[in-house]
Parts: C-alpha cells; sequence; structure tokens
C-alpha cells in the first residue's frame, strides 16, 4: 500500500498568518494516464470532510483562493495564506492513483 | 443541491451483519463511481470500497475484502454496503461519497461491533 506521510501533526498558527502542511508518499503518485491524484481534505469539528484542492493544485468549487497545492511526483503540499477561524480543524491528503486509495494520518490546525 | 443521506448504523454484535444504505439526489447518480469511507472514533479517514456506476467493476481494501459488499441502484439513486463477520475493528462512522477526488459526503452512520 502506498503510505502518506503527512506533517505535522498538529499546526498552530495565529489568526491572519500562514500555514503548510506537507504530504509524502511512499512511491510517485503520477498516474498511467499522466495525471496525478492528490487531494485535500478539511474535516471541521463534528462535521464531514470538505474537498478543498483535488488534482494536486485545482480549487474546489466555493474553496478561498487562500488555500493552494502545489507538489510534484511524491511531495506535495498544502498552504493555507490568512488563516480564519473557520479553517480551523483536521486536514487530510489523500492518494487515489494507486488502490488502496489511502489517506494521511492528519494535521490539525489550531490556534496560537 | 448535491445530498446524500446514510442510514443503517446502530450497535450489532461481532459476527453479526449490518448493511447500510446511502440516498443520492441532487445530481445524476448513475453517471458517478461512489466509495464507503470510514473513520473509527477519534481517528482518522480510511477508504473502504468503491464501485463503478454500473456496479460491473468492485475494489476493496485487504481488511473487509470478502465481509463486506458495495452495490447500487441506479434506478433508486441509492449506494449500499453489505457487512457480514463484523468484528471490534469495524466500528466507525461510514461516510458514503462520489468516487475520486470524494467531492460530496454525506454525513455518516455510525456502526459500533460490541458483546
Amino acid at each position: 500500500d502506498v503510505v502518506m506521510t503527512q506533517t505535522p501533526v498538529s499546526l498552530p498558527v495565529s489568526l491572519g498568518g500562514q500555514a503548510s502542511i506537507s504530504c509524502r508518499s511512499s512511491q510517485s503518485l503520477v498516474h498511467s494516464n499522466g495525471n496525478t491524484y492528490l487531494h485535500w481534505y478539511l474535516q471541521k469539528p463534528g462535521q464531514s470532510p470538505q474537498l478543498l484542492i483535488y488534482r494536486v493544485s485545482n480549487r474546489f468549487s466555493g474553496v478561498p483562493d487562500r488555500f493552494s497545492g502545489s507538489g510534484s511526483g511524491t511531495d506535495f503540499t498544502l498552504k493555507i495564506s490568512r488563516v480564519e477561524p473557520e479553517d480551523l480543524g483536521d486536514y487530510y491528503c489523500l492518494q487515489s492513483t494507486h488502490f488502496p486509495f489511502t489517506f494521511g494520518s492528519g494535521t490539525k490546525l489550531e490556534i496560537k | 443541491e448535491v445530498q446524500l443521506v446514510e442510514s443503517g448504523g446502530g450497535l450489532v454484535q461481532p459476527g453479526r451483519s449490518l448493511k447500510l444504505s446511502c440516498a443520492a439526489s441532487g445530481f445524476t447518480f448513475s453517471n458517478y463511481y461512489m466509495a464507503w469511507v470510514r473513520q473509527a472514533p477519534t481517528k482518522g479517514l480510511e477508504w473502504v470500497a468503491y464501485i463503478s456506476t454500473g456496479g460491473g467493476s468492485t475494489y476493496y481494501r485487504d481488511s473487509v475484502k470478502g465481509r463486506f459488499t458495495i452495490s447500487r441502484d441506479n434506478a433508486k439513486s441509492t449506494l449500499y454496503l453489505q457487512m457480514d463477520s463484523l468484528r471490534s475493528e469495524d466500528t466507525a462512522t461510514y461516510y458514503c461519497t462520489t468516487n475520486s477526488p470524494f467531492a460530496y459526503w454525506g454525513q455518516g452512520t455510525l456502526v459500533t461491533v460490541s458483546s
């Protein structure tokens, strides 16, 4: 199985500040069709996960441009600028290039 | 508006069965691959199974292969997960979601496997 190593586990951040979350895969996430199926989710307390970024760098409908994704191959990053209170929660990366699909272990974004 | 509403969770003894349902609305269900994702209490997310649009292709994580069956009824816009031989480690909230990139999620249904 592809192991997704997500860091940090916990990320204290000041409101208005910037946050960066890393996700590294144990093998390349480039599919044979040339696409890279690496996605990012936010799970707010008591809620279902919500899609933020799909295929590395594409913001999902309604996601503010404060969220951006980048990376390639095995190394990916989610950046959040101008952090707002509604951004707090658990962030997960997911790879859906290889079966079984695997999630990172999560990063808890909290207020400093 | 896309809606996914799971039902069928509850408390069940180890070794018994349970069938989850997910009623979809607000989109053309038959055009979407669908999946189940679970989350054990206070733990992270874990992909369980997925099914193609017509139901002819299914994939499972190893730990549920042979025990769980994903299926769908496109006429009813409903996704199912038949769970047999349940174990304590299957205890989790089960979410249905439109398959990769899992754009839409239901609210989840809690399955507790305990004697």
